[in-house]
């Protein structure tokens, strides 16, 4: 069966300071992949997706980049967290663009 | 621009039916999907509708009217663990997926 884990669950950094979050989808190979944040109140919000190893689409211009080192490995990062950064993120693959989403654990980051 | 319109929160009563209204307004269609999330927590599928009508699995059940642009989740006999936030999402003609900002169920004994 397929499983997907993020990490870590939770998170707090100061301003300014790095993030990376990991995201990893065991039992299928070449899944699309995702990175969602979701706000409080507000829709889940696509930052990132990827179809294939190195292959990125940002939705989002910010301050975050996403990167997909190996198959089924999906990376979240940041040089300088702003405030604004601050949420529930969230990892997620589907097999192909038409089906449903299976998403990890989630990550709270509260930036301070 | 792209749009899905849910009720911000709802209660209903243990053991009673409740109904989740969705509606939609997207470029093109390729399916509507249904997501639990409980406080906290990651979201779960419930169910996938395509065609119109109506997809019944266990307590839960999906309608979809593509000519109105419109979907429900209707839930029976509730139980306290059904209190969570119900997510709709819409896959337009390009496979993105158009999130709701989901419906808060609340459930009271």
């Amino acid at each position: 069966s397929q499983t997907i884990h993020q990490w870590p669950a939770t998170l707090v950094q100061p301003v300014g300071s790095p993030l990376s979050l990991e995201c990893t989808v065991e039992g299928t190979s070449n899944p699309n992949l995702y990175w969602y944040r979701q706000a409080a109140g507000r829709g889940l919000q696509l930052l990132f997706y990827s179809v294939g190893i190195g292959q990125i689409s940002s939705e989002v211009p910010q301050n975050l980049s996403a990167s997909r080192p190996q198959d089924r490995q999906f990376i979240l990062s940041s040089k300088k967290l702003l405030l604004s950064d601050s949420g529930f993120y969230l990892c997620a693959w589907s097999r192909g663009d038409a089906g449903e989403l299976f998403f990890g654990e989630g990550s709270r980051l509260t930036v301070l | 621009g792209q749009n899905i319109d849910q009720p911000t929160e709802m209660t209903a009563t243990e053991g009673a039916i409740v109904q989740i209204n969705c509606t939609y307004q997207t470029s093109g269609f390729n399916g509507l999907f249904w997501y639990q999330q409980h406080a906290g927590e990651a979201p779960t599928f419930l169910s996938y509708n395509v065609l119109d009508g109506l997809e019944e699995k266990g307590r839960f059940s999906s309608f979809l009217s593509r000519s109105k642009g419109y979907s429900y989740l209707l839930l029976k006999e509730l139980q306290m663990k059904d209190s969570a936030s119900y997510l709709c999402a819409v896959r337009d003609r390009n496979y993105q997926l158009i999130w709701g900002a989901g419906t808060k169920l609340i459930i009271k004994p």
